[in-house]
Order: structure tokens, then C-alpha cells, then sequence
């Protein structure tokens, strides 16, 4: 099993929808977990940090499930500006955080 | 707000050149690293430094030298660069080992 897993999309979406990402890892070790995005030939920026209780930031909601190894991003009223690459990232024990290959998000008018 | 700033942008260089990327950030991070990112790949850590003049492989570190002289400053080489090294190289640096990277805007290298 990879690290980090993503299904690399393209999700297409209409404005105004809801669309959900999940990201599984393999390492039941991993202690942080973020959501980076990465616009077209950009470098990637964080989004936000994975709590174990889930956090909201906005039209954004980030959830960690433990058992079943797996962080999930929930993008709400989704805006043409949301059209990006999302990497899931995490620590995988003590070596430096890993990135997944990303989930290309277009959000279509 | 933490700036990292990249050497090129843009670079266009020969096979067999050395090539040096360099990387400086502006808030003081013990943790500098270096990647490279290709369609498809993803993002590939080739050295990461947890300190001055400390360095440590990532996951593709062959045909790669890092320096790190001073704590703001991570260079990357290519002692004999080849047209395989053709790709988008990112530098990031983070205040703790396992907190968040923060990105250099990228410089494109290709090899001809």
C-alpha cells in the first residue's frame, strides 16, 4: 500500500456545489496531516492543518478518521477560484512530511 | 509572513553544465528541503537539511549535491546536469521537523 493515496480526479464540478476529496494512508503512526492546494504552474500553499476533532475554515471543512486511516476535505458552494490541485499531506513517523500526488479540482461556471 | 525566494524562475541550461539553484528564506527555519515535481509524480524530496552544514537524502538524491552554509540559505547542484533532471524544482523551509513547509515560488530547469 502507497503512503498517501489520492484519486487524482479531474473532479469536475458546476459552481455553487459541494465536493468532497478523501486521501488514505497507510502509516497508523502519522501524527500531522494538512491539506495544501497548488494552482496551475504555482508552488503549493497550505489550505489547513487536519485536526483529530475536524475543522472548519470557511467554505472549508477538514476531517480525520484514525480507524480507518483516512483525512477527507469537504469544499462547500464551490467558486470558480477553488479550481486547483489539493495535495493531502502528512508525517509518516519521523522523516520529513509526505505529499500525495494531489486531486485536481475544476470548478466550472 | 515567512517569504522563500528562489534563485531563477526560468532556467534553460546544457547537458553536462553544473547548475546551482539556490534557495533563501526569511524566518529563520532550522528545516530546509529540497523537491523536485513532475507530471504524474507528484512531489519527489531529493535533500533536506535539518541544520547548518547538515544534510540528508530524500527519496531521489542521485545526480544531486546540496550545500548549507548559512542557516537562511539551501543551494541545490547538479554536478553534470542531463536532460532526465529536465523538471520543476521547489525549495521549501518549515520552523519545526514535522510542522508545515512553506514554498519557494518554483524555478522550471530545462536540460537541452
Amino acid at each position: 500500500r502507497k503512503e498517501v493515496e489520492q484519486d487524482p480526479g479531474p473532479f469536475n464540478v458546476p459552481e455553487g456545489a459541494t465536493v468532497a476529496f478523501n486521501c488514505t494512508y497507510s502509516n497508523s503512526a502519522s501524527q500531522s496531516f494538512f491539506w495544501y492546494r497548488q494552482d496551475c504552474r504555482k508552488e503549493p500553499k497550505l489550505l489547513m492543518s487536519v485536526y483529530s476533532s475536524g475543522n472548519e475554515d470557511g467554505r472549508f471543512t477538514a476531517q480525520l478518521n484514525r480507524a480507518s486511516q483516512y483525512i477527507s476535505l469537504l469544499i462547500r458552494d464551490s467558486k470558480l477560484s477553488d479550481s486547483a490541485t489539493y495535495l493531502c499531506v502528512l508525517n509518516s513517523g519521523n522523516t520529513p512530511l509526505v505529499f500525495g500526488k494531489g486531486t485536481r479540482l475544476s470548478v466550472i461556471a | 509572513d515567512v517569504k522563500v525566494t528562489q534563485s531563477s524562475r526560468y532556467l534553460v541550461k546544457r547537458t553536462g553544465e553544473k547548475v546551482f539553484l539556490e534557495c533563501v528564506q526569511d524566518m529563520d527555519h532550522e528545516n530546509m528541503f529540497w523537491y523536485r515535481q513532475d507530471p504524474g509524480l507528484g512531489l519527489r524530496l531529493i535533500y533536506f537539511s535539518y541544520d547548518v552544514k547538515m544534510k540528508e537524502k530524500g527519496d531521489i538524491p542521485e545526480g544531486y549535491s546540496v550545500s548549507r552554509e548559512k542557516k537562511e540559505r539551501f543551494s541545490l547542484i547538479l554536478e553534470s546536469a542531463s536532460t532526465n533532471q529536465t523538471s520543476m524544482y521547489l525549495c521549501a523551509s518549515s520552523l519545526y521537523r514535522l510542522d508545515t513547509q512553506y514554498f519557494g515560488p518554483g524555478t522550471r530547469l530545462t536540460v537541452l
